[in-house]
């Protein structure tokens, strides 16, 4: 156990549709990490949150933000859901920014 | 940006050491770090190094670090049939945020 909590861990919805997953991080880490794993694009970075402000961006789609509150618990929004965006969804934690992160279990997305 | 490449698969014997590879592109990259992925579970953190090591023992598990050549490869001495999953290799380059770039994964089967 990592120590990093997400929910929920199975999701189905129908295109066009709103979620909202949340992440939990390891007690006392800073940095929030979101991920994006699909079969066809593999581990993709998404958005790094550092102590609440956004630090990193990388592959996130307009359709997509998140951001994390003053108890550092984090949430990424997907909006406009697409059948492409079917995926598993991991949030990570580290200390720091760019140390060690440690993944939570994933939240495994299907949209229909 | 920084680009991580790993062979995909890799089939060993019981009890035989397993090498997986990976090489980068940027230099510049201060943390490196291998992950093992279980189905339907997230990533697990197995052992990192940093970018001022060569090497790094850790019970079975072996890194070698060579910034010459970008290649970064971890060794694991009598590999288990529990020791099958993915394994990633991924980078945090000193530059350009704080963005971990994560190769595709190798998985690695263990024959019994």
């Amino acid at each position: 156990d990592s120590g990093v909590t997400q929910t929920p861990k199975h999701l189905i919805t129908a295109t066009g549709q709103r979620v909202t997953l949340r992440c939990s991080p390891r007690s006392g880490d800073l940095s929030v990490y979101w991920y994006q794993q699909s079969l066809d694009q593999g581990l993709q970075f998404l958005i790094q949150y550092y102590n609440g402000e956004e630090r990193a961006k990388g592959n996130i789609l307009e359709r997509f933000s998140a951001q994390q509150f003053p108890d550092l618990h984090s949430e990424l929004n997907l909006s406009s859901l697409e059948l492409g965006d079917s995926a598993l969804y991991f949030c990570a934690s580290s200390t720091r920014q760019g140390d060690e992160q440690y993944f939570g279990p994933g939240t495994r997305l299907t949209v229909t | 940006g920084e680009d991580v490449e790993q062979s995909l698969f890799l089939s060993v014997r019981e009890g035989d050491s397993s090498v997986i590879n990976c090489t980068y592109t940027d230099s510049s990259s201060t943390y490196l770090y291998w992950y093992k992925q279980e189905p339907g579970a997230g990533l697990q953190l197995l052992t990192y190094i940093f970018s001022n090591m060569d090497m790094k023992q850790d019970q079975r598990l072996t890194v070698l670090l060579n910034k010459k050549d970008k290649h970064l490869s971890l060794r694991i001495a009598d590999t288990q049939t529990g020791d099958s999953a993915i394994y990633f290799c991924a980078v945090t380059p000193s530059t350009g945020g704080f963005k971990t770039i994560f190769g595709a994964g190798t998985r690695l089967f263990v024959k019994a």
